[in-house]
């Protein structure tokens, strides 16, 4: 049983769509991460919430809107995506401030954009 | 900045062969390692990790023992499983504050039987 659970697994969405991902940890962690996973590219760090604040974006379109109302839940507010955009979008936590704590991941959202 | 760097895949092995996946990674502090798994259909899964010099982290008989001086974090198995298949993912976490893991590109491995 994962600590980190992400809804839907699955998303198939046109480009003027609105939809959100969910991503909630069962961790008591502090920080919680969005990464984009595309065939054939490396894993990229999107968005990094300490205590709430968002601490990192890392030049991600505007079309992607990250919320974390408190440290168990965050989403990811998608509108108006492009094909490329088509990819799985992972969810982490961890305890941050403590240097040596892995991330926990959720199975991620599989992304499809028609 | 801080990197990791992982053998290309994709990495082709028969059951009950001998798996060795390399890893360099760059810091400017001290970090630790971390190895973690992908499987089909799934999120990262944290395989293994060591936090300092000469530590030796182990899970599910893979093993990977950090080496300051050749900072490398080389994961190995002594007889892979079909069961192993999937992408592994080496990744460094500085041990100074709130930074995020820094992950390598991840190496493929398909174990046939």
């Amino acid at each position: 049983e994962t600590g980190v659970t992400q809804t839907p697994r699955h998303l198939v969405m046109g480009m003027t769509n609105k939809k959100s991902l969910k991503c909630e940890q069962h961790l008591g962690h502090n920080a919680m991460y969005w990464y984009k996973q595309s065939a054939k590219k490396p894993l990229e760090l999107m968005f990094v919430y300490n205590f709430k604040e968002q601490t990192e974006n890392n030049s991600v379109p505007s079309r992607f809107s990250p919320e974390c109302p408190n440290s168990s839940h965050l989403f990811l507010h998608l509108h108006t995506l492009q094909p490329e955009d088509s990819a799985l979008y992972l969810c982490a936590s961890s305890q941050a401030g403590e240097g040596n704590q892995p991330q926990h991941f959720g199975d991620g959202t599989r992304l499809s954009i028609l | 900045g801080d990197s990791v760097t992982q053998m290309e895949g994709p990495v082709t092995l028969s059951e009950e062969a001998f798996l060795t996946i390399n890893c360099t990674y760059t810091a400017t502090g001290y970090p630790s390692l971390f190895w973690y798994v992908q499987y089909p259909g799934e999120g990262l899964q944290l395989l293994l990790k060591a936090t300092k010099a000469d530590d030796k982290g182990s899970n599910k008989g893979f093993e990977a023992t950090y080496r300051k001086e050749t900072t490398s974090f080389q994961l190995e198995k002594g007889s892979v499983q079909v069961s192993d298949s999937a992408v592994y993912f080496c990744a460094l976490n500085l041990n100074s504050g709130n930074t995020p893991l820094v992950f390598g590109k991840g190496t493929r491995l398909s174990v046939i039987a």
